[in-house]
């Protein structure tokens, strides 16, 4: 299994730049969710989904768009880059939301915009 | 609302024992969740507490009050390698229920020195 796994690693855009961060995960986990870490804040929510064809939106959705047309993929996309989106995303998944589901985190994608 | 409180950074020494503390405020408390991790690289599980008590895993092993909103990750014979900051998370039911699979603490930073 390769678990969760990210593209890019790292990326840099200019401002009004748009761009996907994949994910995959080969886990057949129903839920993932989309990350960002930024110095002195933790770990925010952006996007989650609850199984393929079902997203919502998280603690700062703003700026990003998610679909979830297969188990396996949930795409993180930045419409129109700002600097404020520099940061580290990390997409993570898990067999669900509630109980004893530990959240497996890919590797992440570090993210400049200029 | 929700809040989770855990201290910024910690130093120790190698073969000693550090605590990490942190306290949290939730709706609806469901579990709590320890991760690890190292700089650069994803949040790994530790380990999970839902009832009050200890759970011992290794070197590791954390501790839950519900009734005081409280946990403690114990790190015993430090080693150089868990230099990393410690991340705290809960279960939140009506976050959960809203979709918000774990909510995050700021993380502790801690660096063990020779």
């Amino acid at each position: 299994n390769a678990g969760v796994t990210q593209t890019p690693k790292f990326q840099v855009l200019k401002t009004g730049q748009s761009m996907t961060l994949q994910c995959a995960q080969d886990m057949n986990h129903e839920y993932m969710s989309w990350y960002r870490q930024d110095p002195g804040m933790g770990l925010r929510l952006i996007h989650y989904s609850v199984g393929a064809g079902i997203t919502d939106q998280g603690e700062v959705p703003n700026g990003y768009n998610v679909s979830r047309s297969t188990t396996e993929d949930f795409p993180l996309r930045l419409l129109s880059a700002a600097p404020s989106q520099t940061s580290v995303y990390f997409c993570a998944s898990s067999y669900s939301a509630g109980g004893h589901n530990e959240q497996f985190f890919g590797p992440g994608t570090r993210l400049t915009v200029l | 609302g929700q809040n989770i409180d855990q201290p910024t950074e910690m130093t120790a020494t190698e073969g000693a024992i550090v605590q990490i503390n942190c306290t949290y405020q939730t709706s609806g408390f469901n579990g709590l969740f320890w991760y690890q991790q190292h700089a650069g690289e994803a949040p790994t599980f530790l380990s999970y507490n839902v009832l009050d008590g200890l759970e011992e895993k290794g070197r590791f092993s954390s501790f839950l009050s519900r009734s005081k909103g409280y946990s403690y990750l114990l790190l015993k014979e430090l080693q150089m390698k868990d230099s990393a900051s410690y991340l705290c998370a809960v279960r939140d039911e009506v976050a959960r229920q809203a979709g918000t699979a774990l909510i995050f603490g700021k993380g502790t930073t801690l660096s063990v020195s020779s």
